[in-house]
Order: C-alpha cells, then sequence, then structure tokens
C-alpha cells in the first residue's frame, strides 16, 4: 500500500552543518511530493513540493529532487540555522475512491544548536 | 488573519466521557479535514469535508463524528473516549481542486484519556 518512511530523529546539528533528511516512498505511479515543517508549538506548514520526476522543490533554503529511480524525496539544506529546529515531514498524494489524500511519514526532528 | 484556530488546546477527559473540538478557519477554503498524530507515526485522517454540510471518513474514523454546518467551522466529537484516543490532533483546511495539498493546519489539540 501507499506509505512514507523517514529516517528516525532526532537529528541534532551545529549551525551551519549540512542537513540530509532521508525520505522514500511506495505509492502507485509518480505522486506528487511534499515536505511539511511544523514549528515548536505550531500546526503544519507547506515547505516544498515537487510534481513530477527529476522535479527540484526549494523554499527556504532547503532542497528536495524528486528521483522515481530511487523512489525519494530527500531534504537538503546547505547551511541550516537554530531557527530551522523543527520536526519535518514528508508526504505523497494517494488515496483511493476518487478522493486525493496526504499520506504522512512519521516525521523526523531537527535540533540545530548554535 | 487568524488562519486556523483550535479550540481546546489541552484536555484531559476520564474513558467513556464526551468532548467537542472545535475548528475555524478565516480563509474561506472548502475543504477541511481532522488529522490525529501519534509517536512514530505519520499524520492519519480521521474525517474530512469538501464542502459546508458534507463529511466523510478518513483512515481512521472509527470512535469520532464530525460535523461541518457552517463553511469555516469543522468540529470533532468523541461520543465516549478512550484511552486510544489519547493523541494530538489537528485541523487543517485547504483551498478545492487541484490546490487542495496547500493545507494550513491548526497548532494542534493534546487530548489525554485517563
Amino acid at each position: 500500500g501507499n506509505s512514507v518512511t523517514q529516517m528516525e530523529g532526532p537529528v541534532t546539528l551545529s549551525e551551519e552543518a549540512f542537513l540530509t533528511i532521508n525520505c522514500t516512498y511506495t505509492a502507485t505511479g509518480y505522486p506528487s511530493l511534499f515536505w511539511y515543517v511544523q514549528y515548536p508549538g505550531e500546526g503544519l506548514q507547506l515547505l516544498l513540493k515537487a510534481t513530477k520526476a527529476d522535479d527540484k522543490g526549494s523554499n527556504k533554503g532547503f532542497e528536495a529532487t524528486y528521483r522515481k529511480e530511487t523512489t525519494s524525496f530527500h531534504l537538503e539544506k546547505g547551511s541550516v540555522q537554530v531557527s530551522d529546529s523543527a520536526v519535518y515531514f514528508c508526504a505523497h498524494l494517494g488515496g483511493t475512491g476518487g478522493y486525493n489524500k496526504l499520506i504522512f511519514g512519521a516525521g523526523t526532528r531537527l535540533a540545530v544548536h548554535p | 488573519n487568524a488562519g486556523v484556530t483550535q479550540t481546546p488546546k489541552f484536555r484531559v477527559l476520564k474513558t467513556g466521557q464526551s468532548m467537542t473540538l472545535l475548528c475555524a478557519q478565516d480563509m474561506n477554503h472548502e475543504y477541511m479535514y481532522w488529522y490525529r498524530q501519534d509517536p512514530g507515526m505519520g499524520l492519519r485522517l480521521i474525517h474530512y469535508s469538501v464542502g459546508e454540510g458534507t463529511t466523510a471518513k478518513g483512515e481512521v474514523p472509527d470512535g469520532y463524528n464530525v460535523s461541518r454546518l457552517k463553511k469555516q467551522n469543522f468540529l470533532l466529537g468523541l461520543e465516549s473516549a478512550a484511552p486510544s484516543q489519547t493523541s494530538v490532533y489537528f485541523c487543517a483546511s485547504s483551498p478545492s481542486g487541484g490546490r487542495f495539498y496547500e493545507q494550513y493546519f491548526g497548532p494542534g489539540t493534546r487530548l489525554t484519556v485517563t
């Protein structure tokens, strides 16, 4: 069935370090892919998206490339800041019965220290 | 704009008690959703609505009921709470059609059932 697998956290980094959060998915066909971010005490926000293979989504210095060969959508950032500390969720569109829905991974917590 | 708001933020219930969670959005979105978030799991869709007066079941609807009497409000009810319903509940809203994945989330309600 449809699913999303993310690397387990927490991921702890020093400021200005390089970030990678792995995400792989299982789905029928090539669904649109998303990264959402949840800052402490807040709801999730859409961070970036990619709608077809080889697309690169980017926002706020974060990037992710849709790799259909490896069914992956890894999140990267070249230099993290303390303000990037949050929980990151990978998701894809899935569903049956005429309704598309978002299928989320379990989330990866990122903690960035000065 | 307030975006998506949820009431209450925290609640403790005893087994068998009932309660209603209120979600309100001021973005004139057609679609609204209720999710639950449990440790080690992604967000799971409980119920959703594609317009005023409509509701539909998501992945984990058992033990919950919903109502969408007004476009801006989406209520989630627990008729007889069980410890398995201890979770963080998120409401979200989105535009209809092709941009439904641009979901805007509320800050969540942390519910504990003892």
